[in-house]
């Protein structure tokens, strides 16, 4: 069975932008969290989505927001960059919710 | 608040040495463990999860013991291989309403030829 895959990898932006990160979860899993990862704040929880809904959200500002689709892929968006939202961004699926939780690989977001 | 506390940060031991590390969480409502192993450039690996019913489970060099009476749960890696060098995340699921998972800081593990 394939793994969580998260689009893209690396991206370099500036400050002011907005971009969109793209996870495929695992087949068959139907929850997916969304976490930002620093040096300093370690891993950190950002929402998670269940059937096209979202049913948990951690406490970042309203610049950070996601979807999911009816096939159970996700994007996160964050809008209006800052210099602080340099982080790798993992996406972590699992089957309906509570149980264990799959990390993809990342995607490296630089903003300068 | 919710907390997970890891320690300790950093861990040098010698190939074929027993390497710990201990975690301790805050809310009660936490019942279930997992760890987690994050080599360079990769996402965090699920190596080995335990659930507030159980005491102790192993994996071949891998062990995780939990005592819920003094919230602390420990991850034991005998006989330990350079391959074994990477950063160690343990984490607790608070399930008191919804649900979420709090992570400790992580442990950067150097396994010494």
């Amino acid at each position: 069975k394939a793994g969580v895959t998260q689009t893209p990898r690396y991206l370099i932006k500036t400050r002011g932008q907005q971009v969109t990160l793209s996870c495929s979860p695992i087949s068959g899993h139907r929850s997916v969290s969304w976490y930002q990862q620093t040096p300093g704040q370690g891993l950190q929880f950002l929402f998670e989505y269940f059937s096209e809904t979202q049913r948990n959200k951690g406490n970042f500002p309203g610049r950070f927001s996601g979807r999911q689709f009816s096939n159970s892929r996700s994007e996160m968006n964050v809008s209006t960059l800052e210099l602080g939202d340099s982080a790798l961004y993992l996406c972590a699926s699992s089957l309906v919710g509570p149980e264990t939780q799959y990390f993809g690989p990342g995607t490296r977001l630089l903003v300068l | 608040g919710e907390n997970v506390e890891q320690h300790p940060s950093t861990l040098s031991v010698q190939e074929g040495d027993s390497a710990v590390i201990k975690c301790t969480y805050s809310d009660s409502a936490s019942n279930y463990f997992p760890w987690y192993k994050q080599e360079l450039g990769k996402g965090p690996q699920l190596i080995i999860d335990i659930r507030s019913n159980v005491g102790e489970k192993k994996d071949q060099r891998i062990a995780v013991t939990l005592n819920k009476t003094a919230k602390h749960f420990s991850l034991h890696i005998t006989e330990t291989q350079p391959e074994d060098s990477a950063v160690y995340f343990c984490a607790a699921r608070v399930t008191s309403g919804t649900y979420k998972y709090i992570f400790g800081t992580g442990t950067r593990l150097k396994v010494l030829a």
